[in-house]
C-alpha cells in the first residue's frame, strides 16, 4: 500500500514562477526522497533529505523536512517549461528497508 | 556507463495469459527491485532480488514471480493476467539490497485487455 500522500494532484503555474509541491508520511523515516517522472516513464532522482536534516538546496530544488508533523516539501524556483512532469516523494525507512512512494503531483508550466 | 534497461518497452496481453518482463541493472550493481505504477498513482515495490533469491517482498500475490541470472539481469513472471495488471512496470538497481539510493530503468508498459 502507498503510505505517502501528496498535493496538489495537479499544478499548472506559468513559466518562471515557482512551484511548492507537498508530501506527508506516516511513518518513522530514515529519509525522504524526490523524483521526477515525464510522461509515464523512468523515474529520475532529485534529491534526498534525511529524517536528522531540516532542509536541503540542489540548483533550482529546495526541499525542507518537517519530522514532526511528517512532512516534506518540494520548491522549484524559476520554473521552465522543461519542468513539466510528476514529482513522487519516497520514503525510505529502516524497518521497510524499501521505497514507498506517495501519489505524486503533476506539475505542468506554461511557456 | 550504462543506465538500467528493460525489455520490451510495451507489450499488449489478455486476460489469463502470462508475461515475462526483463531488466539489465547498472553496471556495477548487483540487486534489481521491481515496481508495479498503475495510471495515476506511484509506483508500489513489488520485490527485490540479489544473489538470486527473492530478498523482499511487496504485497503482491503470488502470481507476480521473479527470477535473477548470474550476470544480475532479472525477470519479472505474472501469470493469469487480470485487467488490473496493466500498469507500467519499473526496475530499479543497487549495488547490495535494502540501499536508499537506486537507479530506475525506463520501465514497460503492460495493457491487459
Amino acid at each position: 500500500s502507498q503510505q505517502g500522500e501528496e498535493d496538489p494532484q495537479a499544478l499548472s503555474i506559468q513559466e518562471g514562477e515557482n512551484a511548492t509541491m507537498n508530501c506527508s508520511y506516516k511513518t518513522s523515516i530514515n529519509n525522504l526522497q524526490w523524483y521526477r517522472q515525464n510522461s509515464g516513464r523512468g523515474l529520475v532522482h532529485l534529491i534526498l533529505i534525511r529524517s536528522n536534516e531540516r532542509e536541503k538546496h540542489s540548483g533550482r530544488l529546495r526541499v525542507t523536512l518537517d519530522t514532526s508533523k511528517k512532512s516534506s516539501s518540494l520548491l522549484i524556483t524559476a520554473s521552465r517549461a522543461a519542468d513539466t512532469a510528476s514529482y513522487f516523494c519516497a520514503d525510505f525507512s529502516g524497518s521497510a528497508r524499501q521505497l514507498t512512494f506517495g501519489s505524486g503531483t503533476q506539475l505542468t508550466v506554461l511557456p | 556507463d550504462a543506465g538500467v534497461t528493460q525489455s520490451p518497452t510495451h507489450l499488449i496481453k489478455t486476460r489469463g495469459q502470462q508475461v515475462t518482463l526483463r531488466c539489465s541493472p547498472k553496471s556495477g550493481h548487483d540487486t534489481v527491485s521491481w515496481y508495479q505504477q498503475a495510471l495515476g498513482q506511484g509506483p508500489q515495490f513489488i520485490f527485490q532480488y540479489y544473489e538470486e533469491e527473492e530478498r523482499q517482498r511487496g504485497n503482491f500475490p503470488d502470481r507476480f514471480s521473479g527470477h535473477q541470472f548470474p550476470n544480475y539481469s532479472s525477470e519479472l513472471n505474472v501469470n493469469a493476467l487480470l485487467l488490473g495488471d496493466s500498469a507500467l512496470y519499473l526496475c530499479a538497481s543497487s549495488f547490495r539490497p535494502y540501499q536508499e539510493t537506486q537507479y530506475f530503468g525506463p520501465g514497460t508498459r503492460l495493457l491487459v485487455l
